[in-house]
């Protein structure tokens, strides 16, 4: 079975600080990995998506690999009040579709 | 842009009827995926399609059954609902094997059992 392990917090950052979300997985050929950003009664967005070791950047957004470690991890550059929400990481194996979802960390940036 | 649609936003339905929860993708995406998500559990996957009548179960499929007549259109059915099926109700959808497995979420049902 596989697991997706996150901190669900949540997590409090004051804002324009830097936002640290961390993701454990147990499948050590999973290959495709994503974060998703989920609003309050709102579904889930995703944001970033990252497939080889190293960082990926996006704007505010940098996921950061490390399939050795087995652990992906979101960092949110200033972060705003308008970036509090539940952060989903997700994983999926080579050849296969679904994903296996962790069950978020709650982001809370306070003005 | 991705658009992915979910028949209703809100219901609320009583214990023994059946349910109907639809979903449609616009972007030909072969794989459509039917979650529930309850505080606490997380997205928990009930059934997906990788194909059109092709079905496979997830995680929780007991008390559901899925229909994909079309390649757009991916269809819940709670045969006889139950009041430990109040939950939000999220469909997805993303490209065939070989691609990059973006799964991308329609609204949401959030479905109330009475």
């Amino acid at each position: 079975q596989k697991e997706v392990e996150q901190n669900s917090g949540p997590l409090s950052v004051p804002e324009g600080a830097i936002a640290s979300l961390n993701c454990t997985y147990s499948d050590r050929v999973s290959q495709s990995f994503f974060w998703y950003r989920q609003y309050s009664g709102k579904s889930p967005e995703l944001i970033m998506s990252i497939y080889s070791n190293g960082d990926k950047e996006d704007g505010r957004f940098t996921a950061q690999l490390n399939k050795a470690s087995q652990y992906v991890s979101l960092l949110i550059r200033d972060s705003q009040p308008s970036d509090s929400a539940t952060y989903l990481c997700a994983v999926n194996g080579p050849g296969y579709s679904t994903l296996t979802f962790g069950k978020g960390t709650m982001l809370l940036v306070s003005p | 842009d991705v658009k992915v649609t979910q028949s209703s936003r809100y219901l609320v339905k009583r214990t023994g009827e059946k349910v109907f929860l639809e979903c449609v993708q616009d972007m030909d995406h072969e794989n459509m995926f039917w979650y529930r998500q309850d505080p606490g559990l997380g997205l928990r996957l009930i059934y997906f399609s990788y194909d059109v009548k092709m079905k496979e179960k997830g995680d929780i499929p007991e008390g559901y059954s899925v229909s994909r007549e079309k390649k757009e259109r991916f269809s819940l059915i709670l045969e006889s609902a139950s009041t430990n099926q109040t939950s939000m109700y999220l469909c997805a959808s993303t490209k065939a094997a070989g691609s990059s497995y973006e799964q991308y979420f329609g609204p949401g049902t959030r479905l109330t059992v009475t």
